[in-house]
C-alpha cells in the first residue's frame, strides 16, 4: 500500500517555462515532506522540505506548496532549465524516533531546450 | 571529500553467497539509513540507526543486517542472497534531529546471479 504517490510518471517542459511536479499521500500523520532530485547512477541529492505547519516555502527557483486538508503537495520550478532533467522524488516522514522516510515512485523530468 | 561514500559501487554475485556493503560518511551526523531502489525503481526505507537505536522496517527479512563499527560508518550485511534481493542500495546520513534532512550515498547496485 502506497502512502505516497507520484501519479505522473513522466513531464516534458520547455526551457524557461515553470515544471509542476505533484505527490499526494494518505496518512495523515505525515508532518515533515520534501523533494530529492536524482541523476543517474547517482544518489538522490535534496532540494527542499516543507513543515506540516506551513503552506509554503520557497528556495531560489524551487517552491513547494503542501495543502493538508487534500493530502497534496507540488514543487515549483521556475524557470525550468535543462540541468533540471532529472527524476524527482518527494518524501514524507511521520517524524517519530528513526526518521524514516517514505517516498513516492518518482516523476521523470524533461525541460526541452 | 564525499559526504555520503558507499563501496563497492557495484556487486555481482551467486545465489547463497553473503556479501556486504560499505557506507561511510564524513558529515559529522548521528544517524544513517539503508534504503533499498528495487527494479520500479521506489526506494524503501531498511534501517534507521544511531548509536542508541536501531530501528528496522518490518518487512526486510532478517538476513539483512546492518553493523556500525563507530559513528561514521554503517555496514550493510546480507546473508544467503536471494535472487531478490537485486536491487540498488542507498546509504544516508542525517543529523540526530526528527526532522533531519538526509543525506544519500551515490548507490550500490547488486545483483544477486
Amino acid at each position: 500500500d502506497q502512502q505516497v504517490k507520484q501519479n505522473s510518471p513522466s513531464l516534458s517542459v520547455q526551457e524557461g517555462r515553470i515544471s509542476i511536479l505533484n505527490c499526494d499521500y494518505t496518512n495523515s500523520m505525515f508532518d515533515y515532506f520534501l523533494w530529492y532530485k536524482k541523476y543517474p547512477a547517482e544518489g538522490p541529492t535534496f532540494l527542499i522540505s516543507i513543515s506540516s505547519i506551513k503552506d509554503k516555502n520557497e528556495d531560489g527557483r524551487f517552491t513547494v506548496f503542501l495543502n493538508k486538508s487534500a493530502k497534496h503537495l507540488s514543487l515549483h520550478i521556475v524557470p525550468s532549465q535543462p540541468g533540471d532533467s532529472a527524476v524527482y522524488f518527494c518524501a514524507a516522514s511521520l517524524g517519530n524516533a528513526g526518521n524514516m522516510l517514505t517516498f513516492g515512485g518518482g516523476t521523470r523530468l524533461m525541460v526541452k531546450p | 571529500d564525499t559526504a555520503v561514500s558507499q563501496t563497492p559501487k557495484y556487486l555481482v554475485t551467486q545465489m547463497g553467497n553473503d556479501k556486504s556493503i560499505k557506507c561511510e560518511q564524513n558529515l559529522g551526523h548521528d544517524t544513517m539509513y539503508w534504503y533499498k531502489q528495487d527494479s520500479k525503481k521506489f526506494l524503501k526505507i531498511m534501517f534507521s540507526y544511531n548509536n542508541k537505536e536501531l530501528i528496522i522496517n518490518e518487512t526486510v527479512p532478517n538476513r539483512f543486517s546492518p553493523k556500525s563499527p563507530d559513528k561514521a560508518h554503517l555496514n550493510l550485511h546480507i546473508n544467503s542472497l536471494e535472487l531478490g534481493d537485486s536491487a540498488v542500495y542507498f546509504c544516508a546520513s542525517s543529523q540526530d534531529s526528527r526532522l533531519d534532512t538526509q543525506y544519500f550515498g551515490p548507490g550500490t547496485r547488486l545483483t544477486v546471479l
